[in-house]
């Protein structure tokens, strides 16, 4: 069983400047969540996909996006850095069928240090 | 605002001893209650997690105590190891999308 892969695992970037993060799911999992996590905090809800579609997100503006391929992975895009959003970002999948879930599996995050 | 507050931010016990963690959520619509071990570098990985119809749930050393009408639930880490020692974190969310609301987080570190 392949676990959560996430690319590259660190990054800088400059204000201003574009990024984007990469996911590959669990083997067998259909759902992808992304969360950030900054330095000496818990993760914070960014949003959800399923089938392709966002299916719900948190207290994110507009420049964080994504996209979910027809293989359950993943991308996150952010526009427009802030020094803020310097943080771990981690991907975890996880299993829906019907409107049953099963628990999250984490990668190991990319590191995102704006500069 | 914070869905989920967890306390403390860090503790330290000698080998053997068992740290306890405490949590307290504010949302009646949680029904799904994980808590996470993160060692630095790393992903969180599932330790352990608890449904509200229950008081009390064991997996090897890690237990967890619910108390749905405080709006409280802990992890006690019995005869905690050096290898134990890990940032650890509550959760909260609705079974049904897993969206999780974490806490903290809380920095143990066992002492041989």
């Amino acid at each position: 069983e392949t676990g959560v892969t996430q690319s590259p695992t660190h990054l800088i970037k400059t204000r201003g400047q574009q990024v984007t993060l990469r996911c590959s799911s669990q083997s067998g999992h259909n759902t992808v969540s992304w969360y950030q996590q900054a330095l000496g905090q818990g993760p914070q809800f960014i949003f959800q996909y399923y089938r392709e579609e966002e299916n719900g997100r948190g207290n994110f503006p507009p420049r964080f996006s994504g996209l979910q391929f027809p293989n359950y992975s993943s991308e996150l895009n952010v526009n427009a850095l802030e020094l803020d959003d310097s943080a771990l970002y981690l991907c975890a999948s996880s299993l829906v069928s019907g409107h049953v879930g099963s628990p999250l599996h984490f990668g190991n995050g990319t590191r995102l240090t704006v500069t | 605002q914070q869905q989920v507050k967890q306390s403390p931010q860090s503790l330290i016990v000698q080998k053997g001893g068992i740290p306890i963690i405490n949590c307290a959520y504010e949302n009646t619509a949680f029904d799904y209650f994980p808590w996470y071990q993160q060692f630095p570098g790393k992903g969180p990985a599932l330790l352990i997690a608890i449904r509200p119809d229950v008081s009390e749930k064991k997996e090897g050393r890690f237990t967890i105590s619910f108390n749905k009408s405080a709006k409280q639930f802990s992890l006690h880490i019995m005869d905690s190891q050096p290898g134990d020692s890990a940032t650890y974190f509550c959760a909260a969310s609705k079974q049904d999308d897993y969206k999780l609301s974490f806490g903290a987080g809380t920095t143990v570190t066992v002492r041989a």
